[in-house]
């Protein structure tokens, strides 16, 4: 059973560029969450997918960021017009959905906004 | 969320056992104590979580105070891999279900 895959690992984008994260969760795992990592500091909660629908965007910048998780295929994370502030370690978790159940975590993908 | 303090770092010996201390006083009767570790350039992963009573499993210990208001992470022999940020949080039982993240306790591990 994969763990959970991100890709690209590295993504550098010039600004104003749009940058797309990917997230294909564990076999079986219907939740999915992104947070995301500035350098030296914690991890942020982002938002948290469920297939198709969104059910907690609280840690979601308002405009620019988008995020969703079809029926089918991974989740995708979108960043549009990137700006330097932007650079960071994305990273994206699955559960199961049983409610104590651990996540798992992918490696992350490492934006860089030159 | 209800919140979790913890040191900002600690240091161990390697083959030694490290405590690692949480506090969280706010904690709810639904609350379960989750413990995730970041090691250097890694995604975060678990490590253990419980409820009311001491847990363990192949990686660490559990120790739960009987009020529920602290809790210890044992690692009982710290090897040079354990050197990591490790992260005390709280699940609530309902509600929304994701994990909020403090800014953790770096362990360092000498050799």
């Amino acid at each position: 059973n994969a763990g959970v895959m991100q890709n690209p690992r590295h993504l550098v984008r010039r600004r104003g560029q749009e940058a797309r994260l990917r997230c294909s969760p564990m076999k079986g795992h219907s939740h999915v969450y992104w947070y995301r990592q500035l350098p030296e500091e914690g991890l942020k909660f982002m938002v948290y997918l469920q297939k198709e629908n969104i059910i907690d965007e609280s840690g979601m910048p308002k405009e620019r960021f988008s995020a969703e998780f079809p029926k089918e295929g991974p989740s995708i994370l979108r960043i549009q017009q990137v700006v330097r502030g932007d650079s960071a370690a994305y990273f994206c978790a699955s559960s199961p959905g049983y409610n104590q159940e651990q996540a798992f975590f992918g490696q992350g993908t490492r934006l860089t906004v030159v | 969320d209800a919140k979790t303090t913890q040191p900002n770092s600690m240091e161990s010996n390697e083959e030694e056992p490290v405590h690692l201390p949480c506090n969280h006083s706010t904690i709810s009767g639904t609350d379960y104590i989750h413990w995730y570790r970041q090691l250097p350039s890694q995604g975060p992963e678990y490590v253990i979580h419980g409820l009311t009573s001491n847990v363990n499993n192949r990686m660490a210990s559990l120790a739960i105070a009987e009020d529920r208001k602290s809790s210890t992470l044992i690692l009982h022999r710290a090897t040079l891999r354990d050197a990591a940020v490790y992260y005390c949080m709280l699940k609530s039982q309902g509600g929304s279900e994701k994990l909020v993240f403090g800014k953790g306790m770096k362990l360092t591990v000498n050799p």
